[in-house]
């Protein structure tokens, strides 16, 4: 079966710019996860979809975070406007069925940088 | 919300030893603890999980225990070899995955 894809694979942008990284599950997988990786730590929850629905948008900054599934399969996460501790490799996760338990798939991750 | 506490954040060891790493969470709601490999510049990939019904499992060389009552969790390695060299995340959860912050493995030949 085809991964998890991801685009782009790198971003560098100044800061107070606005991105957007697109991300599109396995086939079927109904549970969609994107992480923030910043460099030397372990990946950090932003935001859970099931199906098109938001679980757990919890540690989303909401101010300048953004992230939508329409018709429950591919997801864009944005930034609007950035800040230089947004620099991190923001990581995309499906799986099966509801709950971690499934087991995640990591795509490649978009690596950005902000100057 | 759960926290995930990982140890040692660096491990060095020569070929042929055994690498351990340690992890220990706090929400006792917690059933589902995995353990990621991550190479440099490349995707976290799943190396062996274990849920809280089950307090040890073995795949070949790696093998992982969990002590719920302690909530905390183990990754072992047996005989390593220069390949294994990477960064380990444990992590713990049951609807989303909280991640500990990493341990660098360096194995010597």
């Amino acid at each position: 079966e085809a991964g998890v894809a991801q685009s782009p694979r790198y971003k560098i942008i100044e800061k107070r710019q606005s991105v957007a990284f697109w991300c599109n599950p396995i086939s079927g997988h109904a549970t969609l996860y994107w992480y923030q990786q910043i460099l030397g730590q372990g990946p950090k929850l932003l935001i859970q979809f099931q199906n098109n629905g938001v679980v757990d948008d919890s540690q989303l900054p909401k101010d300048r975070f953004s992230a939508e599934r329409l018709k429950g399969v591919d997801s864009t996460l944005k930034i609007q406007p950035a800040k230089l501790e947004d620099s991190a490799v923001y990581l995309c996760a499906s799986t099966r069925g509801q709950g971690s338990s499934y087991g995640y798939t990591f795509g490649s991750g978009t690596r950005l940088t902000v100057v | 919300g759960e926290n995930v506490e990982q140890h040692p954040s660096t491990l060095s060891v020569q070929e042929g030893d055994s690498a351990v790493i340690k992890c220990t969470y706090s929400d006792s709601a917690s059933n589902y603890f995995p353990w990621y490999k991550q190479e440099l510049g490349k995707r976290p990939q799943l190396i062996i999980d274990i849920r809280s019904n089950v307090g040890e499992k073995k795949d070949q060389r790696i093998a992982v225990t969990l002590n719920k009552t302690a909530k905390h969790f183990s990754l072992h390695i047996t005989e390593t070899q220069p390949e294994d060299s990477a960064v380990y995340f444990c992590a713990a959860g049951y609807s989303t995955l909280t991640f500990g912050k990493g341990t660098m493995l360096l194995v010597s030949p």
